[in-house]
């Protein structure tokens, strides 16, 4: 069983670039959420994805959008980056059985340094 | 606001030395409390759910519980392969709510 897997691993950008990274969500997850941990903070929600549809959205600006794909895998699309978005960006798939406990499986993250 | 509080921020044991993490939780209505350990330049990784106050789960040398406030998670006898930052968000259905969280280091 493949778990989820984000690529890239490490991206240095520039204020005012624009950044996609991307998320192949574990076999059989058809949602995909989307995280940011900056250092020495825990993580926070800014979307989550169902069968291609945003369904959420956590107190992040428009300049943060997203994608999912019909295979379930997803992109996260950031623009006019700022040097506050430097972070930790967490993807997680979950197979959506309908339980409000449904836990998580997080991928390792791509790091962003925007400089 | 929904929020979510864990202490200490930092924690040093010995091995073999048992202790308690705190997780304190203001929401509006339950929906489930996680827990997590999240490993340098890692994901976080699942340990357990709990749902309503005066539950427990144990993993091996684990123990969480959880009343209406508060959710402890019980450590004994700890090793080194413990040392991570332990999490406790609380919310449901992808999106949760997290704490900065609990580092916690085992010497041995």
């Amino acid at each position: 069983e493949t778990g989820v897997t984000q690529s890239p691993t490490h991206l240095i950008k520039t204020r005012g670039q624009q950044v996609t990274l991307r998320c192949s969500s574990q076999s059989g997850h058809n949602t995909v959420s989307w995280y940011q941990q900056a250092l020495g903070q825990g993580p926070q929600f800014i979307f989550q994805y169902y069968r291609e549809e945003e369904n959420g959205r956590g107190n992040f600006p428009p300049r943060f959008s997203g994608l999912q794909f019909p295979n379930y895998s997803s992109e996260l699309n950031v623009n006019a980056l700022e040097l506050d978005d430097s972070a930790l960006y967490l993807c997680a798939s979950s197979p959506s059985t309908g339980l409000v406990g449904e836990k998580l499986f997080f991928g390792s993250g791509t790091q962003l340094s925007v400089l | 606001e929904d929020q979510v509080t864990q202490s200490p921020e930092a924690l040093r044991l010995q091995e073999g030395e048992s202790s308690s993490l705190n997780c304190s939780y203001t929401v509006s209505g339950l929906r489930g409390l996680f827990w997590y350990r999240q490993d340098p330049g890692k994901g976080p990784e699942f340990l357990f759910t709990l749902y309503s106050a005066g539950e427990e789960k144990e993993k091996e040398r684990l123990k969480a519980t959880l009343t209406k406030k508060e959710s402890f998670l019980h450590i004994t006898a700890p090793k080194p392969e413990d040392s991570a930052t332990y999490l406790c968000p609380e919310g449901g259905q992808g999106n949760l709510i997290f704490g900065k969280g609990t580092k916690l280091s085992v010497k041995p």
